[in-house]
């Protein structure tokens, strides 16, 4: 049971590249997230996903395009990539049923993404 | 707006002995509430919940605390051990159609020594 996989674990980019950070679960979580880790900030919600088709935006999402084709995949584009996105940035999925906040999320390992 | 909040970044404590990490929030709309545990280059593990129906929450060796007229909760490790050294965060959360997403405190670092 893999649970949420994310790759890479690490990336270099340079600034205004493009990449796609890869999100996957194996759990048939219906509510899949990304979230970003910085130093004394704790993690702090980008997107959030209720099912496939359907996305919406979290505390910060300038600067970052998802979309949900299937359960299975959340991926999280940066366009243009700025020094300020340097960050860890991990993935989460949980059970969803509305009105239910009593499930954890389950989180990946994260990706490690320096921009220069 | 902070409105997680763990003010104090680390926390050094003997094995054996009670480890108690502090977590304060703002929004009175927030109704579940949890903490998780972080090991170096791995992605948060939950650890235990409570929700603001109840005051406590014991799980083994881990119990939370919620006051909901001070807004405030702490976790309790006891007794610790060195294997529980990592980074806690407290989250929180607003239930009904929010689907629970996470708040997140700056976390905590704790140390055990053995």
């Amino acid at each position: 049971n893999a649970g949420v996989t994310q790759t890479p674990k690490f990336q270099v980019l340079k600034t205004g590249q493009s990449m796609t950070l890869q999100c996957a679960q194996d759990m048939n979580h219906e509510y899949m997230s990304w979230y970003r880790q910085d130093p004394g900030m704790g993690l702090r919600l980008i997107h959030y996903s209720v099912g496939a088709g359907i996305t919406d935006q979290g505390e910060v999402p300038n600067g970052y395009n998802v979309s949900r084709s299937t359960t299975e995949d959340f991926p999280l584009r940066l366009l243009s990539a700025a020094p300020s996105q340097t960050s860890v940035y991990f993935c989460a999925s949980r059970r969803l049923r509305t009105g239910d906040s009593n499930q954890p999320q389950h989180f990946g390992d994260g990706t490690r993404l320096s921009i220069l | 707006d902070q409105q997680v909040k763990q003010n104090s970044p680390s926390l050094s404590v003997q094995e054996g002995r009670i480890s108690i990490l502090n977590c304060d929030y703002t929004n009175s709309m927030f109704d579940y509430f949890l903490w998780y545990k972080k090991y170096p280059a791995e992605g948060p593990t939950f650890l235990i919940s409570i929700s603001s129906i109840k005051d406590k929450n014991e799980d083994g060796r881990f119990t939370v605390f919620l006051n909901k007229s001070a807004k405030h909760l702490s976790l309790h490790i006891v007794p610790s051990q060195p294997g529980d050294s990592a980074v806690y965060f407290c989250a929180a959360s607003v239930g009904g159609t929010s689907y629970g997403k996470l708040t997140f405190g700056q976390g905590t670092i704790l140390t055990v020594h053995p």
